[in-house]
């Protein structure tokens, strides 16, 4: 199957700081990629879709100036969370469409752990 | 408003029983349904995925039934594992090609 690969893993950031997760298709192009949000025990939360070369679509109640999204090729999205705060701390995982496939399947990538202290 | 409604929250089977996770969904213009697995701290993979003009789908152990007109899909999973406990997530994807998920059910096989 496709590879998505999310970098990093797990990130501990300070209150204030940005952080940055990637989120990468390795062997496939992707001219949408999704970002949701995942709560422990609970489901995965649709936040932003992201359109290659153009802004990206945010969910209602999405912030869109603390979560900020960018996907300048086929193959790499970023999600920036700016000035972090506790309540940010989250499992984020992002997806992408593979256009070989028809746009049918959504592969997702490994997550990211954020911690926020 | 939750558009796909996921039960039970948790199973537990015993290990080479029969596991079954049942989904309903509202909007009839879901188009593709699709069911994940996430282990602990990994991202969902794709376990199995149904269109609503086929009935039933199997891939080895796993099979996913789909009523239409019930608006009903549900995954079993055959000769259950230990290593098959893990979160599912059932699945929907809409018009603007966006997926929906369940709220998840917690399996976990006993050995």
């Amino acid at each position: 199957g496709a590879v998505v690969s999310q970098h990093p893993s797990r990130v501990i950031c300070k209150s204030g700081t940005s952080v940055k997760i990637e989120c990468r298709s390795l062997d496939f192009q992707a001219t949408t990629m999704f970002w949701y949000r995942q709560f422990p025990k609970q489901s995965l939360m649709l936040m932003a879709t992201s359109n290659e070369g153009s802004k990206a679509t945010y969910e209602q109640g999405v912030e869109k100036d603390k979560f900020l999204i960018n996907h300048a090729s086929l193959t790499l999205s970023t999600l920036t969370v700016t000035s972090a705060h506790p309540e940010d701390s989250s499992f984020y995982i992002c997806s992408a469409r593979d256009l070989g496939r028809g746009n049918t399947e959504a592969f997702f990538g490994q997550g990211t752990r954020l911690t926020v202290v | 408003q939750q558009q796909v409604k996921q039960s039970p929250q948790s199973l537990i089977v015993q290990k080479g029983g029969i596991s079954i996770i049942n989904c309903a969904y509202e909007n009839t213009a879901f188009d593709y349904f699709p069911w994940y697995q996430q282990f602990p701290g990994k991202g969902p993979a794709l376990l199995i995925a149904i269109r609503p003009d086929v009935s039933e789908k199997k891939e080895g152990r796993f099979t996913i039934s789909f009523n239409k007109s019930a608006k009903q899909f549900s995954l079993h999973i055959m000769d259950s594992q230990p290593g098959d406990s893990a979160t599912y997530f059932c699945a929907a994807r809409g018009s603007a090609r966006q997926l929906t998920f369940g709220s998840g059910t917690q399996l976990t096989v006993l050995p």
